[in-house]
């Protein structure tokens, strides 16, 4: 199996930018997905292939890869950006072998 | 609007078995692989199993592995989770989620049902 590593914790004032980072040598091979998770609720998609973005999906909340490490960048983040957010990403082996899921990054906006 | 309803958690003892389902609605279900996903209180997201679009092909994680059998009913657009053997470490927040891209080797998770609770202890 393979590993995603994330930060725990991230901190931003509101306006600022906030940039979470993932990393696995699987990101070399294969895209990367990001999810915004609030307490309570269920994962919501956030960002897909690296850096497509979904509909509905504000315009702040963006993606971009380099190697082996994937970056989900907000900016202007907003009080109710404040969340845990997981990167996720599949088996570089070409076959279905499920997929990973980093450890999550807890965004506080100060 | 696509939607996703998890039922069938509760509290089963160690060693007991509980049967999870998952009602699709919205959208053609027949077409997409789906999958179940976990999360202990308090941990991270935990990927258990997915199936195919016509239930032919199944996959599990290690740690349910011979445990859970994932099974779907595309004329009822429902997909199941089958626990048996449970543990206390398989306590959590079960998701079901329509899986994108499952063929093409970069499957995602586009749609999240609200998740049910599965607590293991005697």
């Amino acid at each position: 199996s393979y590993e995603l590593t994330q930060p725990p914790s991230v901190s931003v004032s509101p306006g600022q930018t906030a940039r979470i980072t993932c990393s696995g040598d699987a990101l070399a091979k294969q895209y990367a997905y990001w999810y915004q998770q609030k307490p309570g609720q269920a994962p919501l998609l956030v960002i897909y292939k690296d850096s497509e973005r979904p509909s509905g999906i504000p315009e702040r909340f963006s993606g971009s890869s380099s190697g082996t490490t994937v970056t989900l960048t907000i900016s202007g983040v907003q009080a109710e950006d404040e969340a845990d957010y997981y990167c996720q990403s599949a088996d570089s082996s070409g076959t279905y072998g499920g997929v990973v899921f980093g450890g999550g990054t807890k965004l506080t906006v100060l | 609007e696509v939607q996703l309803l998890e039922s069938g958690g509760g509290l089963v003892q160690p060693g007991g078995s509980l049967r999870l389902s998952c009602a699709a609605s919205e959208f053609t279900f027949g077409y997409y692989a789906m999958s179940w996903v976990r999360q202990a209180p308090g941990k991270g997201l935990e990927w258990v199993s997915a199936i195919s679009n016509s239930g032919s092909s199944t996959y599990y994680a290690d740690s349910v592995k011979g445990r859970f059998t994932i099974s779907r009913d595309n004329s009822k657009n429902t997909l199941y989770l089958q626990m048996n053997s449970l543990r206390a470490e398989d306590t959590a927040v079960y998701y079901c989620a329509k899986v994108n891209d499952f063929w093409s080797g970069y499957p995602y998770m586009d749609v999240w049902g609200k998740g049910t609770t599965v607590t293991v202890s005697s």
